[in-house]
């Protein structure tokens, strides 16, 4: 059936390098695919928005040029937390959609040193 | 802002008992509601989901029901199981298309004793 891989499932990295998160979407095309993020005890929380070969809408206080979203195909997209920080050390997941349904990636937990 | 609270982060029954989780909003335009079920290490899953136009919608041991009035809907299992024990998200949306952005609740650990 339809779902959504996400990878990776968690990553350890060092202050200042680059994570990149891969989400394919299996058996479906995505034409939107939602980034959130979710720190802890809180809600998760709506990131950014792309459509498949267009550039994706930023929500207010998300920094586009440190969380770099590629959604080149309706089976991939990717999100790059460039130079990260130990404050954007959270739970990352994408929800793909194909304009009838959506489906959640497994989420990735980032930790920064 | 918050607009979808989930004010209890955990509740705790026993089995074969019902559990109610609730959930509030307050965004007048949201006209679509969902509840995710999430187990630790793995991604939400769907569980139900309840449109405006009703104020109840049933699904097995699942019920939603919603209160327009009061913004608020609340998640009915009954009777619960072990296997129920994980965190429940409630989320809304405005459309019901998969276009329109989801907003998510702080989520509800629910564990259910045997």
């Amino acid at each position: 059936g339809a779902v959504v891989s996400q990878h990776p499932s968690w990553v350890i990295c060092k202050s200042g390098t680059s994570v990149k998160i891969e989400c394919r979407s299996l058996d479906f095309q995505a034409t939107t695919m939602f980034w959130y993020r979710q720190f802890p005890k809180q809600s998760l929380m709506l990131m950014a928005t792309s459509n498949e070969g267009s550039k994706a809408t930023y929500e207010q206080g998300v920094e586009k040029d440190k969380f770099l979203i590629n959604h080149a195909s309706l089976t991939l997209s990717t999100l790059t937390v460039t130079s990260a920080h130990p404050e954007d050390s959270s739970f990352y997941i994408c929800i793909g959609g194909n304009n009838e349904k959506l489906f959640f990636g497994s989420g990735t937990q980032l930790s920064v040193l | 802002d918050q607009q979808v609270k989930q004010n209890s982060p955990s509740l705790s029954v026993q089995e074969g008992r019902i559990s109610i989780l609730n959930c509030d909003y307050t965004n007048s335009m949201f006209d679509y509601f969902l509840w995710y079920k999430k187990y630790p290490a793995e991604g939400p899953t769907f569980l139900i989901s309840i449109s405006s136009i009703k104020d109840k919608n049933e699904d097995g041991r699942f019920t939603v029901f919603l209160n327009k009035s009061a913004k608020h809907l609340s998640l009915h299992i009954v009777p619960s199981q072990p296997g129920d024990s994980a965190v429940y998200f409630c989320a809304a949306k405005v459309g019901e298309t998969s276009g329109s952005r989801l907003t998510f609740g702080e989520g509800t650990q629910l564990t259910v004793n045997p």
